[in-house]
C-alpha cells in the first residue's frame, strides 16, 4: 500500500529562489529518505532521517521529520537548473520488505 | 563501475510472450529489490530478496518471479505478458537495515 504523499505534485521556481517539498506517511517509521529521479534514469538517494531525528542537513539539502504529524520536509536552498527532477519521500518501517515510495513531486528549475 | 546494472534497458514485446529482465549489482549488499514505476511515476515494491528470505507484494500476479542465482543477482521472469505490464522495472540493491538503496537505471518495458 502507499505510504507516502507528497506535495505538491508540481512545482516551479526560478533558479536562485528556494524549494520546498513535503510528503506525509500513514505508519510508523524506522527512517524516512528522499530521493531524486532525472528524467529517464534511476533513483539516486539524497538523504535519510531517523526517527529520532527532527532536522538534517546536507549540502543545500535540508529535511525535518515530525513524528507527531507523520510528516517531512525537503528544502532545496539555492535552486539549480539541475535539480530539476522528481523528488521521491520514501519510508523504512524496519521490516525486509523495502521502502514505500510517494507518488513524487516534479520540480522544474527555470533558468 | 556501474553499482547496479539492468539488461535489457527497453524491451518490446507482444502480449502472451515470457521475458526477463537481468539485474546484477557489484556493492555486495545482502539484499535486493524490483520495483515496478508506472505511467504516473508512482513506484511498487515487487519482491525484496536476501540469502534468507522472499517477500513478495501480495498483489504482484503470479506470472512475476524473481530468480537469484547468487547474491549479486536477482532477475524477474515475466510470463504470459499483459498490456498492463507495460511499465519500468527498476531494480534495486541495500544491506538490509542500512536503509539506502542503490537503483539500477531502469528497464522499459512495453507490451503490445
Amino acid at each position: 500500500s502507499q505510504q507516502g504523499e507528497e506535495d505538491p505534485q508540481a512545482l516551479s521556481i526560478q533558479e536562485g529562489e528556494n524549494a520546498t517539498m513535503n510528503c506525509s506517511y500513514k505508519t510508523s517509521i524506522n527512517n524516512l529518505q528522499w530521493y531524486r529521479q532525472n528524467s529517464g534514469r534511476g533513483l539516486v538517494h539524497l538523504i535519510l532521517i531517523r526517527s529520532n531525528e527532527r532536522e538534517k542537513h546536507s549540502g543545500r539539502l535540508r529535511v525535518t521529520l515530525d513524528t507527531s504529524k507523520k510528516s517531512s520536509s525537503l528544502l532545496i536552498t539555492a535552486s539549480r537548473a539541475a535539480d530539476t527532477a522528481s523528488y521521491f519521500c520514501a519510508t523504512d518501517a524496519g521490516r525486509a520488505d523495502g521502502l514505500t515510495f510517494g507518488k513524487g513531486t516534479h520540480l522544474i528549475i527555470q533558468p | 563501475d556501474t553499482a547496479v546494472s539492468q539488461t535489457p534497458k527497453y524491451l518490446v514485446t507482444q502480449m502472451g510472450n515470457d521475458k526477463s529482465i537481468k539485474c546484477e549489482q557489484n556493492l555486495g549488499h545482502d539484499t535486493m529489490y524490483w520495483y515496478k514505476q508506472d505511467s504516473k511515476k508512482f513506484l511498487k515494491i515487487m519482491f525484496s530478496y536476501n540469502n534468507k528470505e522472499l517477500i513478495i507484494n501480495e498483489t504482484v500476479p503470479n506470472r512475476f518471479s524473481p530468480k537469484s542465482p547468487d547474491k549479486a543477482h536477482l532477475n524477474l521472469h515475466i510470463n504470459s505478458l499483459e498490456l498492463g505490464d507495460s511499465a519500468v522495472y527498476f531494480c534495486a540493491s541495500s544491506h538490509l537495515g542500512t536503509g539506502e538503496l542503490f537503483f539500477g537505471e531502469g528497464s522499459r518495458l512495453t507490451v503490445l
